[in-house]
């Protein structure tokens, strides 16, 4: 009965690959959100969606693409992975009206070499 | 942007030790909230603040809301070894929810 689920949990990969995440909410929530936390674990918002529309953009490079194919899903696309791309990276969700009763996944720890 | 000054960085406290620590904002708010993050997961609301010197509890922890709607504390009575953790307050509004750097507790039991 996991609220919000992402895979992978670990991502190992080489400078230059493109990777996706996956992300999955089981709460009926209608926005959900990517956070990145970087090595001092500073945690800042990339992207917010609600009802599949793209609501939040936080100066994030283009190389970055979330899709949302429905309500329950959010996805992180990454092309032409950089170094400094390596945090952990975590989904979240709630109701358009009550952002501030987010949920979050477990995380998904990016290391680019 | 906005910003959230959370202090302390870092604390190491003996088990059964009371904990108190603090975020504070150049900017007023309407809500404050406090999350906890355990090692590998991600972060989990403990306490929502909706209203200028609301004080609640959640267990051993009490958080309040500060008169001047520019901060907020977070104590934590009688520690014990699942305490560990990073604890962040956040703000929301109409605005993305900004995070504060966090504060990390750690407990010696």
């Amino acid at each position: 009965d996991t609220a919000v689920s992402q895979t992978p949990k670990y991502l190992v990969t080489q400078m230059g690959n493109d990777k996706s995440i996956k992300c999955e909410q089981n709460l009926g929530h209608d926005t959900m959100y990517w956070y990145k936390q970087d090595s001092k674990k500073f945690l800042k918002i990339m992207f917010s969606y609600n009802n599949k529309e793209l609501i939040i953009n936080e100066t994030v490079p283009n190389r970055f693409s979330p899709k949302s194919p429905d309500k329950a899903h959010l996805n992180l696309h990454i092309n032409s992975l950089e170094l400094g791309d390596s945090a952990v990276y975590f989904c979240a969700s709630s109701m358009w009206d009550r952002e501030d009763t987010q949920y979050f996944g477990p995380g998904t720890r990016l290391t680019v070499l | 942007g906005q910003q959230l000054n959370q202090s302390p960085q870092s604390m190491f406290i003996q088990e059964g030790e009371d904990v108190s620590m603090n975020c504070t904002s150049s900017s007023i708010f309407n809500t404050w909230l406090w999350y906890k993050q355990d090692p590998g997961e991600g972060p989990v609301l403990l306490i929502a603040l909706y209203k200028a010197g609301e004080l609640t509890s959640n267990g051993r922890l009490t958080a309040q809301f500060g008169i001047t709607r520019k901060d907020s504390f977070l104590n934590i009575s009688a520690s014990i070894p699942s305490d560990v953790g990073i604890y962040f307050c956040a703000n929301s509004g109409n605005t993305p929810l900004v995070f504060g750097k966090g504060t990390r507790l750690s407990v010696i039991a």
